[in-house]
């Protein structure tokens, strides 16, 4: 079976805390990609990253970095001194390279509220 | 356009009553996907288009629902007989291709449909 699972339903935190966002996956498929999305209170995801199976370097961007480990099955998110504008949805999702409809399979996304 | 966009943002109808939501994707977007938002819930994916045709259907939840798509662009989602457990947001993405694994979604601002 394919599953997302993003346990931590909603997260707080106060301005300039660094927060976690956990992400762990479950797929038989040796090849695969791995996606974080955010959903602002507009509605509109953004896709934020995007990472294959066989990469598994750390990834830095700006605040963001993201943490791929297979051995757990997890692609953690992490933001750094977190701001307000940070608040929003975040989903990761899978998708297989088994399939041919191109169609992510996401988790249940994580609300993130940073309070100034 | 510039990006995916969905009509109507918001709509509010009777129970039993039918619905058609529209979405219009990126220009020269082959790919074009129908995803659900319940409250409290991930993305639930619904439908896949390559082109005019349906590869994958198979998150249409029952009968009630159907989609199209012409001319390889516009695609409508219709929802027969409206019950008030098809109130959620419905999201539209497309993509360039669809096929290629690492392709990232593009997605619309969604239409907020409440069923009374």
């Amino acid at each position: 079976a394919q599953k997302v699972t993003q346990a931590q339903t909603e997260i707080s935190v106060v301005e300039k805390e660094d927060v976690t966002l956990d992400c762990v996956y479950e797929t038989r498929d040796t090849t695969y990609y791995l996606f974080w999305y955010k959903q602002p209170p507009s509605g509109e995801l953004v896709f934020l990253i995007r990472r294959n199976s066989f990469d598994e370097q750390n990834e830095i961007s700006g605040r963001y970095s993201w943490n791929f480990q297979k051995s757990t099955s997890s692609f953690n998110f992490t933001i750094t001194a977190s701001q307000v504008v940070d608040s929003a949805v975040y989903f990761c999702a899978l998708k297989r390279g088994s399939s041919n409809t191109g169609k992510l399979i996401f988790g249940q996304g994580t609300t993130l509220q940073v309070k100034p | 356009g510039a990006g995916v966009s969905q009509s109507p943002s918001n709509k509010v109808t009777e129970k039993g009553k039918d619905v058609e939501l529209r979405c219009d994707p990126i220009s020269g977007h082959t790919a074009l996907y129908w995803y659900r938002q319940s409250l409290g819930q991930g993305l639930e994916f619904l439908i896949y288009f390559q082109g005019n045709s349906a590869p994958d259907k198979s998150g249409l939840p029952s009968d009630r629902f159907s989609a199209e798509r012409t001319g390889g662009s516009v695609s409508t989602l219709t929802i027969q007989r409206t019950q008030q457990e098809d109130s959620a947001v419905y999201l539209c993405a497309s993509s360039l291709v669809g096929r290629r694994i690492n392709e990232k979604l593009f997605f619309g601002s969604g239409t907020q449909l409440s069923v009374l």
